[in-house]
Order: C-alpha cells, then sequence, then structure tokens
C-alpha cells in the first residue's frame, strides 16, 4: 500500500533557526516525492520534487529535501527559518498515476 | 496568481443537491487534477483527466463526476450531496501526462458548504 506519514501536525521554530519538517513514506515501487506549501487562503505551490537521480533535492525559498531509501524518508529542511515561511506543507507520494497526500505540517514561525 | 481559475469561489446548498464546480487551465496544460481538502479526510487526490480523456481516478465517489471539454477546462460534479462532502476543492493543471515531471499549477479552490 503506498501512503505518506508526516510526525508532528505542528512545528513552531524561532526566526532564524533550523526548520525540519519529517515525511516518512511507504511505497511498492520507488516512489516520486514532493513537498508542497500551502499559505492561508491559497491553493498549494510547489516547493521541490524528488523523481530520480541525485537524493539531495534543491527547491525555492531555501528549502531542500534528501530522499532517504533505507530510512523510507524524505525530510524537508531549511538552515534559517523566515516569518513568511509559516504555512501548511505537505509531503506527496506519486506512483501509479495516483497522487497520496501526508496530513500537512503547519509551520509557526516565532519572532 | 497560478494561471487557474476556478469558479465559483464559494457555494453553499443544500443535502441531496447537485452542483457543478468549474476549471480553466493554464493556457497550453492539457492535464487537469481535482483534489478535496476537507478536515476529516485531509487532501485527497480525486480524478485527473489529459487532453479530454480520464487518465487516472483517486478516491472519487460514485455521486461525483467529471469531465474535460475540447476547450480543456473541467467540470467536477457533484451529487446527492451530503455533510460530509463540505470541502475546499482545488483544481489544478499541467502541460503533462503525468503531473509528476512538470508542476502542478494549483487554482484557488472551490469551498462548498452543504447545509
Amino acid at each position: 500500500a503506498q501512503s505518506v506519514t508526516q510526525l508532528g501536525s505542528h512545528v513552531s521554530v524561532s526566526e532564524g533557526a533550523l526548520v525540519l519538517l519529517r515525511c516518512n513514506y511507504s511505497s511498492s515501487v520507488p516512489p516520486y516525492l514532493f513537498w508542497y506549501v500551502q499559505y492561508p487562503n491559497q491553493g498549494l505551490q510547489l516547493l521541490l520534487k524528488y523523481t530520480t537521480g541525485a537524493t539531495l533535492v534543491k527547491g525555492i525559498n531555501g528549502f531542500e529535501a534528501e530522499f532517504k531509501k533505507s530510512e523510507t524518508s524524505f525530510h524537508l529542511t531549511k538552515p534559517s527559518a523566515h516569518m513568511s515561511d509559516a504555512a501548511e506543507y505537505f509531503c506527496v507520494l506519486y506512483n501509479f498515476n495516483k497522487f497520496y497526500f501526508g496530513s500537512g505540517t503547519k509551520l509557526n514561525v516565532k519572532p | 496568481d497560478s494561471g487557474v481559475t476556478q469558479t465559483p469561489k464559494h457555494l453553499i446548498t443544500a443535502t441531496g443537491q447537485r452542483v457543478t464546480l468549474r476549471c480553466s487551465p493554464r493556457s497550453g496544460d492539457l492535464s487537469v487534477y481535482w483534489y478535496q481538502q476537507s478536515l476529516d479526510q485531509g487532501l485527497q487526490f480525486l480524478i485527473q483527466y489529459y487532453n479530454g480523456e480520464e487518465r487516472a481516478k483517486g478516491n472519487i465517489l460514485e455521486r461525483f463526476s467529471a469531465q474535460q471539454f475540447p476547450d480543456l477546462h473541467s467540470e467536477l460534479n457533484l451529487s446527492s450531496l451530503e455533510l460530509g462532502d463540505s470541502a475546499l476543492y482545488f483544481c489544478a493543471s499541467s502541460v503533462d501526462e503525468t503531473g509528476a515531471y512538470n508542476e502542478q499549477f494549483f487554482g484557488p479552490g472551490t469551498r462548498l458548504t452543504v447545509l
């Protein structure tokens, strides 16, 4: 079965601190993985994606994620949080022509 | 602005009714995807159309149906509505057939409230 688990529905960090949002997946075939961000009252926007090749993927706004097959993980990181990063983040798995979403992690950035 | 438009923005209706949600993809995009976002179920992929043909089906109920027209706009029809159908319905579009190689661009959503 295909599934995505995001650990922590709410994460709070101070401005300038490291952001780490966790995502683990279950997939019967090599997965395609994505991170999307959703700002309040808006649609989703792609941050980054892993399809094949390099396991460290860089995205927009300074975010990056590392695909670790042995750990079935695709955690999202950013070295220094900014107030504008406050949003909800979704880890997404794609295979067999379907998209599977994690439950989302709301990131709060404290001044 | 993603270039994807959805109408209406808000929709309030009663149980048992039928509604139609409309989506216009970005210019040049051939794929349209529909998603449902609710407090209970989170974000779910419903269905995808590519160039007028159904390409992939997710957790779409039998009471729901969709189609993509020759001008590439798409409609999602929801019938025999139940309270649990209240949700935000997103449409997205992409240029490719899978949505995995090229970015999906999301519309602002239609918020459906069933009373």
